[in-house]
Parts: C-alpha cells; sequence; structure tokens
C-alpha cells in the first residue's frame, strides 16, 4: 500500500499567518492516465471531511483562492495563505492512483 | 443539493453482522461510482472500497475484503455495506462519498461485548 508521511502534525498558526503542511508518498502518484490523484481534505470540528484541493493543486468549488496546491510524484504541498478562523481543523492528504487509495495521519492546524 | 445520508450503525457485538446504508440525492447516483471510507476513533481514515455506478465491479482494501461487501441498489439510490464477523477494530465512523468530493454525516458502529 502507498504510505502518504504528513508533516508537521500539529501546526500552530495566528490569524493572517500563512502555513504550509507537507505530504511525501511511498511511490510515485503520477497515474498512467497523466493525472495525478493527490487531493486534499479538511475536516473540521464535528464535521465530515471536505475536499479542497483535487489532483494536486485543482481548487474545489467553493473553496477560497487562500489555499493552494502544489507537487509532483511524490512530494506535495498545501499551503494557506492567510490562516483565518474557518480554517482551523485536521488536513489530510490522500491519493487516489494507487488501490487500495490511502490517507495521510493527518495535519491539526490550531490557533496560536 | 447533493446529500449523502448514512444509517444502520450501533453497538454490535464482536462476530455479529451488520449492514449499513447511504441514501443519496441531489444527483444521477447512477452515473458515479461510490465509496466507503471509515475513520476510527483515533481519527485514522482508511478507505474501505467502492463500486462502479452500474454496480458491476468493486475494489476492497485487502484487510477488509473477506469481511465486508458493498453493493447498491440504483433504483433506491442507496449504496449498502454489509459487514460480517466484526471485531473491535472495526469501531469507527463509517462514511459513504462519491469522488471524496460530497460525503455524508458518518454512522458510527461500535463493536463491544
Amino acid at each position: 500500500d502507498v504510505v502518504l508521511t504528513q508533516t508537521p502534525p500539529t501546526l500552530s498558526a495566528t490569524i493572517g499567518q500563512s502555513v504550509s503542511i507537507s505530504c511525501r508518498s511511498s511511490q510515485s502518484l503520477l497515474d498512467s492516465d497523466g493525472d495525478t490523484y493527490l487531493n486534499w481534505l479538511l475536516q473540521r470540528p464535528g464535521q465530515s471531511p471536505q475536499l479542497l484541493i483535487y489532483s494536486v493543486s485543482n481548487l474545489e468549488s467553493g473553496v477560497p483562492n487562500r489555499f493552494s496546491g502544489s507537487g509532483s510524484e511524490t512530494d506535495f504541498t498545501l499551503k494557506i495563505s492567510g490562516v483565518e478562523a474557518e480554517d482551523l481543523g485536521v488536513y489530510y492528504c490522500m491519493q487516489a492512483t494507487h488501490a487500495p487509495y490511502t490517507f495521510g495521519a493527518g495535519t491539526k492546524l490550531e490557533l496560536k | 443539493e447533493v446529500q449523502l445520508v448514512e444509517s444502520g450503525g450501533g453497538l454490535v457485538q464482536p462476530g455479529a453482522s451488520l449492514k449499513l446504508s447511504c441514501v443519496a440525492s441531489g444527483f444521477t447516483f447512477s452515473d458515479y461510482w461510490m465509496s466507503w471510507v471509515r475513520q476510527t476513533p483515533g481519527k485514522t481514515m482508511e478507505w474501505i472500497g467502492d463500486i462502479k455506478y452500474d454496480g458491476s465491479y468493486t475494489n476492497y482494501a485487502p484487510s477488509l475484503k473477506n469481511r465486508f461487501t458493498i453493493s447498491r441498489d440504483n433504483a433506491k439510490s442507496t449504496l449498502y455495506l454489509q459487514m460480517s464477523n466484526v471485531r473491535s477494530e472495526d469501531t469507527a465512523t463509517y462514511y459513504c462519498t462519491y469522488y471524496f468530493d460530497y460525503w455524508g454525516q458518518g454512522v458510527m458502529v461500535t463493536v463491544s461485548s
């Protein structure tokens, strides 16, 4: 199975600060169809996960553009340019290139 | 508005069987692959498997393949997860989702004697 390693496990930020989360894969997530199925999800406290970014860098409809994703092959990053209070929660990367699909352990974003 | 509503969870004894349902609305259910994902009490996320839009093909996490079965009834816009011989480690919140874009509210399953 593909192992996704997320760092850091916890992130403390002030409102307005820019932060980044790393997700490293144990193997390339480039699919034979040319796409890379690496997604980022946010789970706010008490809520279901929400898709933020799909295929590395594509912003899901309705997601603020302070969120951005980048990377390739095995190394990916989620950046939040100016944290807002509503961004607090746990961020997961997940891959849907290789079955079984797998998730990172999560990064908890807290207010400093 | 897309809605996915899971049901069928609860407290179940080890070794028992349980069937979860997910009723979909707000989109053409029969056009989409659907997945089940679970989240443990420790917040670990695990993909269980998925099913093709016409129900003709399923994929499973290898560790669950022998005990879990995914099916669907497109006439009822409903996705199912049949769980058999459940274990304490199956205690989790179970979500249905399509393309990880829309998620249900989740249903809790607790396996305990």
